[in-house]
């Protein structure tokens, strides 16, 4: 069962553009919902989180919208750059499906890439 | 300023043959995890650790052991690498701070079995 299903897969846009990422989730019980950022050949590192009492945060040129009643959020990336290539991790932090600790739970990832 | 170190950044396995992947922090975190990257697949949990003496099964344990040597290292073992297990390794530890978690990560352990 996929807890956190992230769309699109890969996403091409223009120096400048919006570069919009989606993810819902379907445990109800998610308390915490980070972003990570990855480059290649190197690990994934934060981006931005957000906490589901908020419906929207702002730092630089990324925003997260959060929609608790749909359980969809978004990640917006404002006046994309080619050093925004990468790829974005969605994820959703409550107890793992099989029962023990609680952690993040991420979807399967979007390879963005910004177009000079 | 190391942060989480992982060893090695490269191997190639044949199949059937075993081998252990290395990896400190030195952050004094308590939890620290395993997962594979694959194309598509994302990240998937292969193991976990939430603190020093424990270890739990993830979505992807199979063909897999852990050890968590101390609060520092947390190893993952192959004991029979099968083509399958052609990935890319990620070793984590975890900061949390109530509900606000960051997961820092290695750089990663490419490994081919071949």
């Amino acid at each position: 069962q996929q807890q956190v299903k992230q769309s699109p897969q890969s996403l091409i846009v223009q120096k400048g553009g919006i570069s919009i990422i989606n993810c819902a989730y379907e445990n109800t019980a998610f308390d915490y919902f980070p972003w990570y950022q990855q480059f290649p050949g190197k690990g994934p590192a934060l981006l931005i989180a957000i906490r589901p009492d908020v419906s929207e945060k702002k730092e630089g040129r990324f925003t997260i919208s959060f929609n608790k009643s749909a359980k969809q959020f978004s990640l917006h990336i404002m006046d994309s750059q080619p050093g925004d290539s990468a790829t974005y991790f969605c994820a959703g932090r409550g107890e793992y499906s099989g029962g023990g600790a609680d952690g993040l739970t991420f979807g399967k990832g979007t390879h963005l890439i910004i177009q000079p | 300023n190391a942060g989480v170190t992982q060893t090695p950044k490269f191997q190639v396995l044949k199949t059937g043959q075993s081998m252990t992947l290395q990896c400190a922090q030195d952050m004094n975190h308590n939890s620290m995890y395993w997962y594979r990257q694959d194309p598509g697949m994302g990240l998937r949990l292969i193991y976990y650790s939430a603190s020093e003496g424990t270890t739990d099964k993830g979505e992807v344990p199979n063909g897999y052991n852990v050890s968590r040597l101390n609060k520092r290292e947390f190893s993952l073992r192959l004991e029979s690498a099968a083509p399958s297990q052609t990935s890319v390794y990620f070793c984590a530890s975890r900061n949390l701070r109530g509900v606000e978690e960051k997961l820092f990560f290695g750089s990663g352990t490419q490994l081919s079995v071949l």
